[in-house]
Parts: C-alpha cells; sequence; structure tokens
C-alpha cells in the first residue's frame, strides 16, 4: 500500500523569505503523480503543484516549485518569496486510478505559519 | 466558487439522528470522492464513485451510507454516529481520466463540519 509522510507538522517562515516542506512517500509503482495541495482557514482544499513521475523536470507553478528526488521517493515543495496569503496546511498527495477515478493518499499535513 | 458545493456547512447531531450530507457538482464530472478529516489525522478517503459505481469502500463503518443519483450529486446518510465521527467531510470530484490524462485534478468543496453530540 502506498504510504505519504510528512515530517514537519508545523513550519514558520518570515513574509518574503522562502520555505521548504518535505514528504516522502512509499510505493512499488514506477509511474504515477503526486500533488501538493493548500488548505488555507475557508478550509477550501486547493491545488497547488503537481508532478507526474516519469518526468525528470521538477515541476513549478510561478513561486512554487517542487524537488522530486524519484529514487529517494522524496517530494518537497518550495514557496519561494513567502507571501501571508501562503498560511495554510500543506498536504503532500499520490494518486493512483480506480477505474478511471483517482485514489488520492494524503500525507499528515504541514501547517505553515507566515510572520509579517 | 470551485463548482463543488456542499450542504449543509455545520450540522450538529445526536447520536441517533439520521441526517445527509449533499454534495453536488456542476463541472461534469464523473467521479465523485467522500475525504473525512479529523484533527491531527491524515485526509482519508471514505468511498470513491466512478460513473455512478461505486469503486472503492475504505472499510468504512455501515452507519455511513454513501448514495450517488447521478454523476452531479453525491450522499452520505448519517444514521447512529458515535462521537468520534466528529469531523469535516469533504467531497471532491474528478474527470473520468485514463492513465495518461493530465486534467486529472479533483476539485474539492467547503466541506461540511460535523459534530456529533
Amino acid at each position: 500500500a502506498q504510504t505519504v509522510t510528512q515530517s514537519q507538522p508545523e513550519m514558520s517562515v518570515q513574509e518574503a523569505e522562502t520555505v521548504t516542506l518535505s514528504c516522502t512517500y512509499d510505493t512499488s509503482e514506477s509511474d504515477y503523480y503526486l500533488f501538493w495541495y493548500k488548505q488555507p482557514p475557508s478550509r477550501q482544499m486547493i491545488l497547488v503543484i503537481r508532478q507526474e513521475a516519469y518526468k525528470q523536470q521538477n515541476a513549478t507553478e510561478n513561486r512554487f516549485s517542487v524537488n522530486f528526488q524519484k529514487a529517494a521517493k522524496s517530494f518537497s515543495l518550495k514557496i519561494s518569496d513567502s507571501q501571508l496569503g501562503d498560511a495554510a496546511m500543506y498536504f503532500c498527495a499520490y494518486r493512483r486510478l480506480i477505474q478511471g477515478a483517482q485514489k488520492l493518499v494524503f500525507g499528515q499535513g504541514t501547517r505553515l505559519t507566515i510572520n509579517p | 466558487e470551485t463548482g463543488v458545493t456542499q450542504t449543509p456547512r455545520h450540522l450538529v447531531m445526536g447520536m441517533t439522528n439520521k441526517k445527509s450530507l449533499k454534495c453536488e457538482q456542476h463541472l461534469g464530472h464523473n467521479a465523485m470522492y467522500w475525504y473525512k478529516q479529523s484533527a491531527k489525522k491524515p485526509l482519508e478517503l471514505m468511498f470513491v464513485y466512478s460513473l455512478e459505481e461505486r469503486v472503492e469502500n475504505n472499510s468504512v463503518p455501515s452507519r455511513f451510507s454513501p448514495e450517488c443519483p447521478n454523476s452531479s450529486h453525491l450522499f452520505l446518510h448519517l444514521h447512529t454516529l458515535q462521537p468520534e465521527d466528529s469531523a469535516l467531510y469533504l467531497c471532491a470530484s474528478s474527470p473520468q481520466v485514463a492513465i495518461w490524462d493530465r486534467d486529472y485534478e479533483q476539485y474539492f468543496g467547503p466541506g461540511t463540519r460535523l459534530t456529533v453530540t
């Protein structure tokens, strides 16, 4: 079974600085997808960034980028130029397909605080 | 507006009550999901429906009963719940996808905060 581990329950960063959130996963599959989701206090889960395992190039979305290390089964999220609106719970997730639908396995989450 | 709505947003119920949570998506998706989010635990996938057929049931107690009458609506019927069932219940939807499709994002609703007294 796939598992996802986020070892940092809480992180804090100064506004405008860079922070990295860690995620490791365990799987026996060779092709899969990984995601980072953000859950602000409003509780709305929002997709931040995705990575296809067969791609060696790390995904980037504006200030968000990942460091995907397939051999190490590591998938960290880097947030550059942190903004107050980035404060939220961040969840790492692994995806596999079930009959055309998706099964997302989530990590425990990291609560990110932005200090002004 | 994410296109996935959930009602009610808050629900308080006694252990002997029967209630239902409703989820509706306006995105034309064919797969829908129920998740449970408890404090200090990862999101737990409860049920998955693909083309209105249940394809995953993660050992969820029978006091939770899902229903998917069509691809736009998903219900979670609640009966004789326990206090430990208090949690945030999230609904999500996604397109039906082949393994190499890129458009496979799950869109989440805002959740229903359930308190069992």
